[in-house]
């Protein structure tokens, strides 16, 4: 079966610094999608960023880039020139085929980021 | 605008009492999911619906349930809650099931409260 690992339970960055958060993931599947979602205190999930796993080049999103590492099954997000906006708990989630193809997302246990000003 | 609606944010009910959560989405996906998500843990699918197709994990109590009696709306039902229960409990979305159209699409959740 599949897992997902965030090993940070909690990180600090001084604004606009740099800040990595980690994941890893265990699977015997060659294809799927890596998926970073933030969720803000007391507001819904939201997607940061997502790589697909037969693309060896990193995704990019403005300040948020991830450094995937297929054969480690690492997958880290770095966020650049912080923001206090960036504070929230930050899950890695790894989507696998489920029943019915409906892609079955499975979730680490999070990294809440605070933002020190 | 939110796209994904849960209804109510905070949900207080009694030991054995039943209570339902909603959802309602106005992005016109084809898929909507349940998770359970307790303190300091990942969230956890219960179940999701493709269409009117109820797809349950393997590992989902038999006291929840769930109905999407349309497109716009799904409900979850939990027959006898339990002390356990208490947790925060998200619903999502997605247009459907192929590569490029499964990103999930969240609410913000409705805590639960068991006494």
């Amino acid at each position: 079966a599949q897992t997902v690992t965030q090993s940070q339970p909690e990180m600090s960055v001084q604004e606009a610094e740099t800040v990595t958060l980690s994941c890893t993931y265990d699977t015997s599947e060659s294809d799927y999608y890596l998926f970073w979602y933030k969720q803000p205190p007391s507001r819904q999930m939201i997607l940061v960023i997502r790589q697909e796993a037969y693309k060896q080049q990193n995704a990019t999103e403005n300040r948020f880039s991830v450094n995937f590492q297929k054969a480690a099954k690492s997958f880290s997000l770095k966020i650049s020139d912080s923001q206090l906006g960036d504070a929230a708990m930050y899950f890695c989630a790894y989507r696998s085929p489920g029943p019915s193809g409906t892609y079955k997302y499975i979730f680490g246990t999070g990294t809440r980021l605070k933002v020190l000003a | 605008d939110a796209m994904v609606i849960q209804n109510p944010r905070y949900q207080v009910t009694q030991f054995g009492k039943p209570v339902t959560l909603s959802c309602s989405q106005t992005l016109n996906h084809n898929v909507m999911y349940w998770y359970q998500q307790k303190s300091s843990q990942a969230p956890k699918l219960l179940f999701h619906y493709y269409d009117k197709d109820f797809n349950n994990e393997a590992d989902t109590p038999d006291n929840f349930q769930s109905r999407r009696p349309n497109t716009s709306f799904c409900f979850l039902d939990i027959r006898s809650p339990g002390l356990g229960d208490a947790a925060m409990y998200l619903c999502a979305t997605s247009r459907d099931r192929g590569e490029g159209k499964n990103i999930q699409y969240f609410g913000a959740g409705t805590r639960l409260s068991v006494l």
